[in-house]
Order: C-alpha cells, then structure tokens, then sequence
C-alpha cells in the first residue's frame, strides 16, 4: 500500500530551526509531486509547498518564502522540508501528500509532524 | 480565495447536507474540466481525499457524497449524512497555482 511517513516534529524555540522528512513506499517516487500543507490549531488546512520531480519546480507560499525549504531525494524516496527562522504562527501540524499528477488531487497524505514554535 | 458556507452544520443521521465552495476565480479549464477537489478531515485523522475534478469520486469514497458546480459555484452533497461523517470539509483550486488554497473548511457535526 502506498505510505507516506513524516518525521522530525518537536518543540523549538523562536528563530530557531528544524527538518521535516517525509518518506514513501510503493510507488514511483520520482514520478511525483509532494506538497506540504499545514494546519495550525483551530485553523484550517493551508498549503506551505510543492516538490516537483524537478528541482526547479520547488514552490512555496508567501508565508514561508525565504524561510523555509523544501527538496526530494529520489533515492531515498524522501522529501524534506527545511523550516527556519521559524515564528509562533508557524506552529502546526504539518502533512507531506502525494498529488496525484492527473488532475486527481492529493491522494494519499501522511500521518502528520506536530511543530511547535515556543519560547 | 475559496469561500465556503456554511462554516458549521448540524444535520440529522439520514438526512441530507450541502457546502458551498465559490472560488473568485473560474476553475473552468480551456479542456473542459473543472478543477477543484474536496476533502474531509475527521477528528484527529489526516485529511483524505473525497472528489476530484468537481465531480469525480476519489477511490473508496461512498456514493452518498457527491460534488457538482462549475466556474466559480461548485457543491458538495452528502445525501444521507452518518455518524461516520463528521469532520471539516475543505474545497480546494489546484489550478491557478501556486498558491493552491483551501477554503476556510465547513464543520460537519451530528444532531
């Protein structure tokens, strides 16, 4: 079956940094794009990237332009999210999902990586 | 922006429930197609994956939900609403991108 698996969650403190992974099984890695979305408590779902299947097709919101970064490797079926400077807004729990790539949505999502930024 | 109403619902099991989902932008695509997804979060699940391409039921999702609408008025349907259904619904544009964005979610709960 097709998984998705986001580690790397924890408490940091503010303008401090962390990296979530998210890692997948049973299917064509690189044939994908992953995003990563968030959901902030008593907020609702809002998308934070994409990680094309190319490098250069790595976008983010504006929330998080210059502050966060996201990349794949292909080998290790793993996709990354690199969040610094990080505020107190940016505490959420953030989900890696498979788009999948037929106009089809986010079809599968992962189990979630609590972030949170707190002094 | 993708605004949803109603933000709250409270329906009764068996009966029907409907959320609106009105981009600011037409979704229409030059090929016909209507690009905006639904989901569903549950209570302390991630969300999945409910239709797709406004009408299109993603794999395993029940025949009682069903989405319909086109351009800039799209709706969600559930026609018999049961306990197993609640949780906050999320429309979402995966066209005019990036950013792709959610609509603010609509709470369904049960009576």
């Amino acid at each position: 079956d097709v998984q998705l698996v986001e580690s790397g969650g924890g408490l940091v403190q503010p303008g401090g940094s962390l990296r979530l992974s998210c890692t997948a099984s049973a299917f064509t890695f690189s044939d994908y794009y992953i995003h990563w979305v968030r959901r902030a408590p008593g907020k609702g779902l809002v998308w934070v990237s994409r990680v094309g299947t190319a490098v250069s097709t790595t976008s983010y919101a504006d929330s998080v332009k210059g502050r966060f970064t996201s990349s794949r490797d292909n080998a290790k079926n793993t996709v990354y999210l690199q969040l610094n400077s990080l505020r107190m807004e940016d505490t959420a729990v953030y989900y890696c999902a498979r788009d999948s790539m037929r106009g089809g949505g986010f079809d599968y999502w992962g189990q979630g990586a609590l972030v949170t930024v707190s002094s | 922006v993708m605004t949803q109403a109603p933000l709250s619902l409270s329906v009764t099991p068996g009966e029907p429930a409907s959320i609106s989902c009105r981009p600011s932008q037409s979704l229409l695509h030059s090929n016909g197609k209507n690009y905006l997804d639904w989901y569903l979060q549950k209570p302390g699940q991630s969300p999945q994956l409910l239709i797709t391409l406004a009408s299109n039921r993603a794999s395993g999702v029940p025949d009682r939900f069903s989405g319909s609408g086109s351009g800039t008025d799209f709706t969600l349907k559930i026609s018999s609403v049961e306990a197993e259904d609640v949780g906050v619904y999320y429309c979402m544009q995966p066209l005019h991108v990036p950013p792709y964005t959610f609509g603010q979610g609509t709470k369904l709960e049960i009576k």
